[in-house]
């Protein structure tokens, strides 16, 4: 059974970093690419962040880009999202999601962490 | 730009039939989607990819009840004998060329 459980979440004040981490297992982690969205209170699903299963390609929305930084560790099984530099409108809960294998769908969901940038 | 667009809302009564809908941007029409369930206060669930060619393929567990179809620009999810544990948000989600990802607005379920 797949399973994403996501952690680092918190409260942090405008321009202060936090890195979340997703904790794979129920598959061969290496194997998929992985992604990261994320939902503002009260808002919809807004994609973020994806890298390759070798961690060779990443790629970003334009909100963040310049700013997070997506990453695994294939040998903890683990997918990291370093944010840095965070705004009011960062707040949202975020996602983890294993991607399908034609890379192009997000088959496997974590229930979310929260993080909430606010002074 | 390749956009996705949702109606906010939806609702349909217990045990009846419902066809949510997410229409592909001009000059997209071809491009295959996915459908997410959101229940409340819940993470998002993959219910199915529904190609072009009205061919559907679901996720692991997902019921009989949830069915796809396609026609032209337009991606249905069609959910029959409703429940009210369906009563959730159903996102369309797809993939752009420039390596983006994109996702619909969302429709809220209301089962009545």
């Amino acid at each position: 059974e797949v399973q994403l459980l996501e952690s680092g979440g918190g409260l942090v004040q405008p321009g202060e970093s936090l890195r979340l981490s997703c904790a794979a297992s129920g598959f061969t982690f290496s194997n998929y690419a992985m992604t990261w969205v994320r939902q503002a209170p009260g808002r919809g699903l807004e994609w973020v962040s994806l890298i390759s299963g070798s961690a060779y390609s990443t790629y970003y929305a334009d909100s963040v880009k310049g700013r997070f930084t997506i990453s695994r560790d294939n040998s903890k099984n683990t997918l990291y999202l370093q944010m840095n530099s965070l705004r009011a409108e960062d707040t949202a809960v975020y996602y983890c999601a294993e991607v399908d294998t034609s890379g192009s769908y997000f088959d496997y969901w974590g229930q979310g962490t929260l993080v909430t940038v606010s002074s | 730009q390749l956009v996705l667009t949702q109606s906010p809302s939806a609702s349909a009564s217990l045990g009846a039939s419902v066809k949510l809908t997410c229409t592909l941007s001009s000059g997209h029409s071809s491009y295959a989607i996915a459908w997410h369930q959101q229940q409340p206060e819940k993470g998002p669930r993959y219910l199915m990819k529904v190609n072009s060619d009205d061919s559907h393929s679901k996720g692991d567990g997902i019921p009989d009840r949830f069915s796809g179809s396609s026609s032209g620009a337009e991606r249905y999810l069609t959910i029959s004998s409703l429940q009210s544990e369906d009563e959730a948000d159903y996102y369309c989600q797809t993939w752009g060329t420039g390596f983006h990802w994109v996702f619909g607005g969302g429709t809220k379920l209301t089962v009545l």
